[in-house]
């Protein structure tokens, strides 16, 4: 248990379907990611937000739109995915300023058919 | 820039025996190195990390490292590993802000 929490687990959905996955800190953090984890390939860094406001867009396309409301919330909006976006999706936060480590959640499976 | 590089896709070992796991790193400063594992269905946890200081680290679970900077290594060691030790490992270099991941060493072991 890292303190990082994450639904659902497991997310089955159709390419038209709009869905939203959802990240919480317990930790007192002010930093928080979204990671996007591919079957043979490295963990790609999506988004990035410190104090609520989003620093980092890796070129992830707009069909994925995150929403971060406050430090120990974070969300992944989900419309009209295509098949590759099926992946493990990862959410992390750390102490900006701080200790300077990210900790994890357990990841949603998401499933895109 | 930056990048990670873990040699072994995949390691099997018998279990009681000693284990190291291969990281090579390329940074343009003095690194923050970690080391993370994942076992199937779970998130990434965090074994250990280098900052500064003593080049030999202590983690959890038994691990250390041990950072090299002529070699630009941080390879991961175990002297007597443990059925459950089984799981797929994650090298990554850089800040709080910016980590870069290593393609995964992932470790079997026989019984």
């Amino acid at each position: 248990e890292t303190g990082v929490t994450q639904t659902p687990r497991h997310l089955v959905m159709g390419m038209t379907n709009k869905k939203s996955l959802k990240c919480e800190q317990h930790l007192g953090h002010n930093a928080m990611y979204w990671y996007k984890q591919s079957a043979k390939k490295p963990l790609e860094l999506m988004f990035v937000y410190n104090f609520k406001e989003q620093t980092e867009n890796n070129s992830v396309p707009s069909r994925f739109s995150p929403e971060c409301p406050n430090s120990s919330h974070l969300f992944l909006h989900l419309h009209t995915l295509q098949p590759e976006d099926s992946a493990l999706y990862l959410c992390a936060s750390s102490q900006e300023g701080g200790e300077e480590t990210q900790y994890f959640g357990p990841g949603t499976r998401l499933l895109v058919l | 820039a930056q990048s990670v590089t873990q040699p072994d896709i995949h390691i099997t070992v018998s279990e009681g025996a000693s284990l190291e796991l291969r990281c090579n790193y390329s940074y343009g400063a003095t690194p923050y190195l970690f080391w993370y594992v994942q076992s199937p269905g779970q998130g990434l946890q965090l074994l250990l990390k280098y900052f500064s200081g003593d080049t030999l680290v202590q983690g959890i679970k038994g691990f250390e490292a041990e950072f090299k900077r002529s070699q630009s290594s941080f390879n991961l060691r175990k002297p007597s590993v443990h059925w459950s030790d089984a799981a797929e490992y994650f090298c990554a270099v850089g800040g709080a802000q910016k980590l870069v991941f290593g393609q995964g060493t992932r470790l079997t072991i026989n019984p």
